[in-house]
């Protein structure tokens, strides 16, 4: 099966960098996502990686290693608007399931 | 503007009473999905569809049941069988590339 962690909260302060990191197992690794989902609303998409490498889009970069089961979510200029969750999904070959993480809760502090 | 549309925004019924999510898209996706949402939880699969006439059960199944007789809708009905079915339920969808996955507005759903 899949298995993705993500730590739960995490606090900046506004005009910092942060870094939110997921880890993950599993088998036919397919692509890598980051969603943002302010509170009560849709999960809206932030950033995709199927290679290894960094993804730089504006304020956003995310960063995957497939050896290691790792990504990261990096933040630049935090804005108090960043204050939300950030999900962490992936998709493996063969099947056409997304599965999330549980998110990080992201205080952004003026 | 293409994209998904979940109806109704809130929705509130009587424990007991089976009640049905709707969910359009005019994306033109192969596959169509269903998550619920409880508070402070990340986002776990209910069930999902391929293409049209197809579905498979995600992990929360139990509960609900799907119909995928059109490539734009994908209706979810919980049932009375459904033991906390108060929670926050997302429609998604995605292209046969499965690439970037789009979700609806969500419903709200409350039974009291």
């Amino acid at each position: 099966g899949q298995n993705i962690d993500q730590p739960t909260e995490m606090t900046a302060t506004e005009g910092a960098i942060v870094q939110i990191n997921c880890t993950y197992q599993t088998s036919g690794f397919n692509g890598l996502f980051w969603y943002q989902q302010h509170a009560g609303e849709a999960p809206t998409f932030l950033s995709y990686n199927v290679l290894d490498g960094l993804e730089e889009k504006g304020r956003f970069s995310s960063f995957l290693s497939r050896s290691k089961g790792y990504s990261y979510l990096l933040l630049k200029e935090l804005q108090m608007k960043d204050s939300a969750s950030y999900l962490c999904a992936l998709t493996t070959s063969g099947t056409y399931k997304y599965i999330f993480g549980t998110g990080t809760r992201l205080k952004v502090l003026a | 503007d293409g994209g998904i549309t979940q109806s109704p925004k809130y929705l509130f019924r009587k424990e007991g009473q089976n009640v049905t999510l709707s969910c359009e898209q005019n994306l033109n996706h192969d596959a169509m999905y269903w998550y619920r949402q409880d508070p402070g939880q990340g986002l776990r699969l209910i069930y999902y569809s391929q293409i049209v006439n197809d579905f498979q059960k995600g992990d929360i199944a139990e509960g609900y049941s799907v119909s995928r007789e059109k490539k734009e809708s994908f209706p979810l009905t919980v049932t009375s069988a459904q033991k906390n079915p108060t929670a926050f339920y997302l429609c998604a969808s995605s292209g046969r590339d499965r690439g970037i996955i789009v979700f609806g507005q969500g419903t709200r759903l409350t039974v009291v």
